[in-house]
């Protein structure tokens, strides 16, 4: 079975400040991870993946991820916050890519303060 | 790539009636989901299809859940009898057969409101 604990339902910033959003998973297997953002009354768009080549994986928009299986965890994190990056942040875990086996975190509302 | 494209973006409808979403693919990706989200919350499996064949259903889908997906390219998912709890926004993802990581591509999503 699988799970994902995203620690935080929450996070505010200040604009140009570090962003840290945690999570962290539960596999029986070698996992694929994922980083979704949803910005409001819209689909989800893929930021990030990590599917056990390197365990920083870079993504779009200037986000970052560190594969960490000792910790379990797989933090998204961003140098200095934007405006626009005021959003809902998911946490997705799969083994194999099909059926049930996308477990989504229950999400970690981003605040960007001016 | 034009992306997976859902229809209607919002449906109101009063409780007891019978609604139909559709979705189409990106074109050249074999698999589709359905996912459910309430506010708050982060998306909920609902089925997949891998081509025409519907594969896998959670328990969330109850009777009153069809999905078809007739030629293996666009979806439809119906809803009969409504009801207030049926209220959500529900997302259409697709993605090739790849193998591991293949990511989920999803739509904008139908948002439903059950007056």
């Amino acid at each position: 079975a699988q799970s994902v604990t995203q620690l935080d339902s929450h996070v505010s910033v200040s604009e140009g400040t570090p962003v840290l959003l945690r999570c962290n998973y539960s596999s029986s297997y070698s996992p694929s991870l994922f980083w979704y953002v949803q910005h409001p009354n819209k689909g989800l768009q893929l930021l990030l993946k990590y599917t056990s080549a390197a365990t920083l994986v870079k993504g779009i928009n200037g986000f970052e991820a560190e594969f960490k299986k000792s910790e379990t965890s797989f933090h998204l994190t961003k140098p200095s916050a934007h405006m626009s990056d005021a959003a809902e942040y998911f946490c997705v875990v799969s083994t194999d890519n099909y059926g049930q086996n996308f477990v989504f975190g229950p999400g970690t509302r981003l605040s960007v303060l001016p | 790539d034009t992306g997976v494209s859902q229809d209607p973006r919002h449906k109101i409808t009063k409780r007891g009636q019978n609604v139909t979403f559709r979705c189409d693919p990106i074109s050249e990706h074999n698999r589709l989901y359905w996912y459910r989200q309430t506010l708050g919350q982060g998306p909920e499996f609902l089925t997949y299809f891998q081509n025409e064949a519907q594969l896998e259903k959670s328990r969330l889908l109850s009777d009153r859940f069809s999905a078809e997906r007739p030629k293996g390219s666009f979806s439809t998912l119906e809803i009969q009898r409504t009801e207030q709890g049926d209220s959500a926004m529900y997302l259409c993802a697709s993605s090739p057969i790849l193998g591991a990581g293949s990511p989920l591509h999803f739509g904008n999503g139908t948002r439903l409101t059950v007056t």
